[in-house]
Parts: structure tokens; sequence; C-alpha cells
């Protein structure tokens, strides 16, 4: 079955310093779907980004960055200089196939400070 | 911008009423889900449809919620009879599903409380 850990619950910074999101997932998979959420106090959740499990290479998009290590089953995601409109709910969240259920973590709540 | 339509966003209801939520993918969107997500938790499934066809439905409580896409379009989930413990956000996403486009984009979701 498959598992995403959001270890972090509760994350405070001030703004303009980096952040980073740790999760883990547990998959029997080979091939999987990693994906980072963001969710306002609007209560809607916004897709942020997806890694495949067959493509190891770490990105940065913007102000994003992250970083998938097959090996210890980790997809961390990083703020660069954050802002208050950062502040939200963060999930992590897996799917064995294209297009299948997500399985959300528990969410991290990330407060920036001004 | 596209987005996924849902109504109503907030909905009070008491125990044992009939309540429907309604969702309207983003146009051309295959796929459509229904997640419920508790106060603190991460959303989980209730059910996926292919198009009309039910994909996923092993998580909905099948005693009191249905859910269907006659069309293959827009989507309603119903609970009957309500229960104080469906007090939740029901989220409703689509997704295009294709190899190189298969993220679900949510739409604003409905906040049911049961009392």
């Amino acid at each position: 079955a498959q598992k995403v850990t959001q270890a972090q619950t509760e994350i405070s910074v001030v703004e303009k310093e980096d952040v980073t999101l740790d999760c883990v997932y547990e998959t029997r998979d080979t091939t999987y779907y990693l994906f980072w959420y963001k969710q306002p106090p609007s209560g809607e959740l916004v897709f942020l980004i997806r890694r495949n499990s067959f493509d190891e290479q770490n990105e940065i998009s913007g102000r994003y960055s992250w970083n998938f290590q097959k090996s210890t089953s980790s997809f961390n995601f990083t703020i660069t200089a954050s802002q208050v409109v950062d502040s939200a709910v963060y999930f992590c969240a897996l799917s064995e196939m294209v297009g299948g259920k997500l399985t959300f973590g528990k969410g991290i709540t990330l407060s920036v400070r001004p | 911008e596209a987005e996924v339509a849902q109504s109503p966003r907030y909905k009070i209801t008491e125990k044992s009423q009939a309540v429907a939520f309604w969702c309207d993918p983003i146009s051309g969107h295959a796929t459509l889900y229904w997640y419920r997500q508790i106060l603190g938790q991460g959303p989980e499934l209730l059910v996926q449809f292919q198009d009309e066809s039910v994909v996923d439905d092993s998580q909905l409580p099948k005693d009191r919620f249905s859910a269907e896409r006659l069309k293959g379009v827009d989507s309603t989930l119903k609970i009957q009879p309500a229960e104080l413990g469906d007090s939740a956000m029901y989220l409703c996403a689509s997704s295009l599903t294709v190899q190189n486009s298969y993220e679900q984009y949510f739409g604003p979701g409905t906040r049911l409380t049961v009392t």
C-alpha cells in the first residue's frame, strides 16, 4: 500500500528565509509519481510540481526547487526567499499510476512572518 | 484559465437529511475525482470516474454515499442520510490523464457541516 509521511507539522520562518518541506513516501511499485500541492486559507488545492520516479533529475522552477532521492524515498520541496503569500498548508502526494488516485500526507502548515 | 467549478461552497445540514454536491471539471478532462478532507488531514479519494464509468469507489461508503457522472462531464455526489462524521471539505478534481499531463486540478471545494 502506498503511504506518504510529512513529519513536520508546522514551520514558521521570517520573510526571505529559505524553507525546506520534507516528504517521505512508501510504495511497492517501481514506477510512481510524486506531487506537491499548496492549500491556502481559501481551501483550494493548488498544483505546484510533479516528478516521475524514472526521472531523478532535480530542478528549479522560480523560487521552488525539489530534491528527489529514490534511495531514501524522499521528495523534499524548498522555497527560496519565502514571502508572506507562501503561507499555506503544503501537501506531498503519491500516485502509483498515471491518473491514479493521489495519496496525500497530513500536510505541513507554513507560516511566513513579515 | 480553466477551472474546476463546485457548488455550493458551503452547506449546513441536519443529520439524517440528504445533501448533494455538484462538480464541473475542466473542459476536456476525462478523469474526475471526488475527495474528502477532514480538518487537519490530507484529502482521501472517495470515487474516481473515467468518462462516465466508475474506476475506483473502494473508499466510498456506499450505504449512504452515491456518485454519478451520467454524460461524462459534470458530476454529483450525494449523501443520504448525512451523519455528524460527514462534516468535512469535499473536493472535486479533474485530470487530462495523458502521459505528459496527468496532474489533478482541484476545485474550491464544498465545506459541509452536519449539525
